[in-house]
């Protein structure tokens, strides 16, 4: 399985900040990647795919760049309503393995 | 509009049999892959499983196979994820989703269905 590492596990900013994740995988995954967002007790939605493609409806405050092994999800200017989980999955290969998270609170 | 409902939360006892479903509606469910996703309590997604309605095309997870059977019936529109003998470590939350080739990304997703496994 490919592995995907997740920086940071939690993270705490001001409503207002540029906040950025990380995800690496184990190998080349082209640009095979997805991010999700999970708000408590929810299930996860889809923010982007193929890398740094936007979904439908999800505020263009949120990005994502990179291909090969390492990979970066932004939010430009936090707001409140984006305290959530957020996950990396790759999809080059089965299974399509997540990352293990990062937890995003206002601080 | 696309949308997958989830049967509701269950409460088992360690050694018993579960079977929960995956209501597909408003895209033709024969023509999209649907996955299962488990999320254990305060932990991170895993991913279990897909099937393609259409063939029954199914692929697990190396973690996963041989400890669930996910299956669909096309005609009702409906995948299934099941277990023939339940474990309390099998406590979690699970999730189907549309994927819309073998490999890709999930979307949208079901409400999720909670599992409880305790004696």
């Amino acid at each position: 399985d490919i592995q995907m590492t997740q920086s940071p596990s939690s993270l705490s900013a001001s409503v207002g900040d540029r906040v950025t994740i990380t995800c690496q995988a184990s190998q080349d995954i082209s640009n095979y990647l997805n991010w999700y967002q999970q708000k408590p007790g929810k299930a996860p939605k889809l923010l982007i795919y193929d890398a740094s493609n936007l979904e439908t409806g999800v505020p263009s405050r949120f990005s994502g760049s990179g291909s090969g092994t390492d990979f970066t999800f932004t939010i430009s200017s936090l707001q409140p309503e984006d305290i959530a989980t957020y996950y990396c999955q790759q999809y080059d290969n089965l299974p399509g393995t997540f990352g293990q998270g990062t937890k995003l609170e206002i601080k | 509009e696309v949308q997958l409902v989830q049967s509701g939360a269950e409460v088992k006892k360690p050694g018993e049999s579960l079977k929960i479903s995956c209501k597909g509606s408003g895209y033709s469910f024969t023509s999209y892959w649907i996955g299962w996703v488990r999320q254990m309590p305060g932990k991170g997604l895993e991913w279990m499983g897909i099937i393609y309605p259409g063939d029954s095309d199914t692929r697990y997870s190396p973690s996963f196979q041989g400890q669930v059977t996910i299956s669909a019936d096309k005609s009702i529109s409906t995948a299934y994820l099941q277990w023939s003998s339940l474990k309390a470590s099998d406590t979690a939350m699970y999730y189907c989703a549309t994927i819309p080739t073998v490999t890709g990304w999930f979307d949208p997703w079901g409400q999720g269905t909670l599992v409880t496994v305790s004696s």
